[in-house]
């Protein structure tokens, strides 16, 4: 089956740049997803189709993704930064939906 | 504005049934897919089903396929999600959610129920 491989955990100050990344086999080539999950509360979209930002998502939230690793970036941190994050593809070949492991932001 | 709200969590003995419901309103409910996805506490997002906007296809995670059934009533705009032969591991919080933007994209997601199966 197929995995997405994210780093459990990612400090950073405020007003600095977050990097998350999620990693999975020739990822380039799907579709990749991020949301964001605060303490208590329901997942959120805050990133669709690689780089895409949904309404209401800040425009300080950015996406790439190529070769084996996509990556959601977060400009001017804030405290209301702070949560868990997700990746997620639809494997087509399977027909199943996979998130990341998820990655912890924590704002210093 | 999309609205999800799930019901039917509970705690239950292992083995048990239990019937989650989503109900739904801020869009036309039988134009779309829907999904269940769980978390067990302190773990990640786990996709469990997904049924067509008709409700005549389904697909389900391997590790509830043949105790879990996904349905819908898009008369009453309700997505259902039945769960047999409960065991521990089902301990989740579990979210309807929808596939609007795209089939892909889970772009909006109830608050979620908790079911809790304990001895």
């Amino acid at each position: 089956s197929y995995v997405l491989t994210q780093p459990p955990s990612v400090s950073v100050a405020p007003g600095q740049t977050a990097t998350i990344t999620c990693g999975g086999n020739n990822i380039g080539g799907k579709s990749v997803q991020w949301y964001q999950q605060r303490a208590g509360q329901a997942p959120l979209l805050v990133m669709y189709n690689d780089n895409a930002r949904p309404s209401g998502s800040p425009v300080r939230f950015s996406g790439s993704n190529s070769g084996n690793t996509a990556t959601l970036t977060i400009t001017r941190v804030e405290a209301g930064d702070e949560a868990d994050y997700y990746c997620q593809v639809w494997d087509t070949t399977s027909d199943l939906y996979v998130f990341g492991t998820g990655t912890k932001v924590t704002v210093l | 504005e999309v609205q999800l709200v799930e019901s039917g969590g509970g705690l239950i003995l292992p083995g048990g049934s239990l019937r989650l419901s989503c109900a739904a309103s801020g869009f036309t409910f039988s134009g779309y897919w829907m999904h269940w996805v769980r978390q067990a506490p302190g773990k990640g997002l786990e996709w469990v089903a997904r049924i067509n906007s008709e409700g005549t296809s389904t697909t389900y995670a391997d590790a509830v396929k043949g105790r879990f059934s996904i349905s819908r009533d898009n008369a009453k705009n309700t997505l259902h999600l039945q769960m047999n032969s409960l065991r521990v591991e089902d301990t989740a919080a579990y979210y309807c959610a929808t596939n609007i933007l795209d089939y892909g994209i889970f772009d909006s997601w109830g608050q979620g129920t908790q079911v809790t199966v304990s001895p």
